[in-house]
């Protein structure tokens, strides 16, 4: 049972270029989330998919895309990568309900580099 | 909209010293709260939650009271150790964006011995 799974832990891109973070888990979820960190910020939501085959976006979603690609997966696509998209990215997964303490687990975090 | 504050870091106790770290919170209705640990190099984890007013959570000596008059949620261990340093979320479940978690900041802790 590896959780919530991160492809790849460390990345740097040069402005302009695309790139994909993958996200798995197998926890048989619901929900999964797209957080970004970043010093002083605590961690924002950038986009959000309550259930396959739906996503939403979240507070800070300008200058991603993400796919739900079935229940396990969930991708985040950074089109054109801009030095402030520079952060740790983390994804999360939980099981959807009205129920109030459903947990989320958080993957191990991609730390992206933008120059 | 829903927010949570927590209390500036750093923080630096000697190890055994007593921990206060602050939360308060922004919200409609009655949130569940939650705080998690990052520990250096890794994702979160949840420490602990409450659902409820009143409720207290509590896991490895940490424990924090749910306070619905105060709206707050403070953590508090009595006794510190050099492997509790790490950084710690206050957070809410918001019952929009698909109960996504808000965050505060983080407060980083180091334990010295």
């Amino acid at each position: 049972n590896a959780g919530v799974t991160q492809t790849p832990k460390f990345q740097v891109l040069k402005t302009g270029q695309s790139m994909t973070l993958q996200c798995a888990q197998d926890m048989n979820h619901n929900s999964m989330y797209w957080y970004r960190q970043d010093p002083g910020m605590g961690l924002r939501l950038i986009y959000y998919s309550a259930s396959e085959g739906t996503t939403d976006k979240g507070e800070v979603p300008n200058g991603y895309n993400v796919s739900r690609l079935n229940k396990r997966e969930f991708s985040l696509r950074l089109e054109s990568a801009a030095p402030s998209q520079t952060s740790v990215y983390f994804c999360a997964s939980s099981v959807t309900s009205g129920l109030s303490y459903n947990e989320q687990f958080f993957g191990p975090g991609t730390r992206l580099t933008v120059l | 909209g829903d927010s949570v504050t927590q209390m500036e870091g750093p923080v630096t106790l000697s190890e055994e010293a007593f921990l206060t770290i602050n939360c308060t919170y922004t919200a409609t209705g009655y949130p569940s709260l939650f705080w998690y640990v990052q520990y250096p190099g890794e994702g979160l984890q949840l420490l602990l939650k409450a659902t409820k007013a009143d409720d207290k959570g509590s896991n490895k000596g940490f424990e924090a009271t749910y306070r619905k008059e105060t709206t707050s949620f403070h953590l508090e261990k009595g006794s510190v150790q050099v492997s509790d340093s790490a950084v710690y979320f206050c957070a809410l479940r918001s019952s929009n964006s698909g109960y996504a978690l808000n965050f505060g900041k983080g407060t980083s802790l180091l334990v010295t011995p």
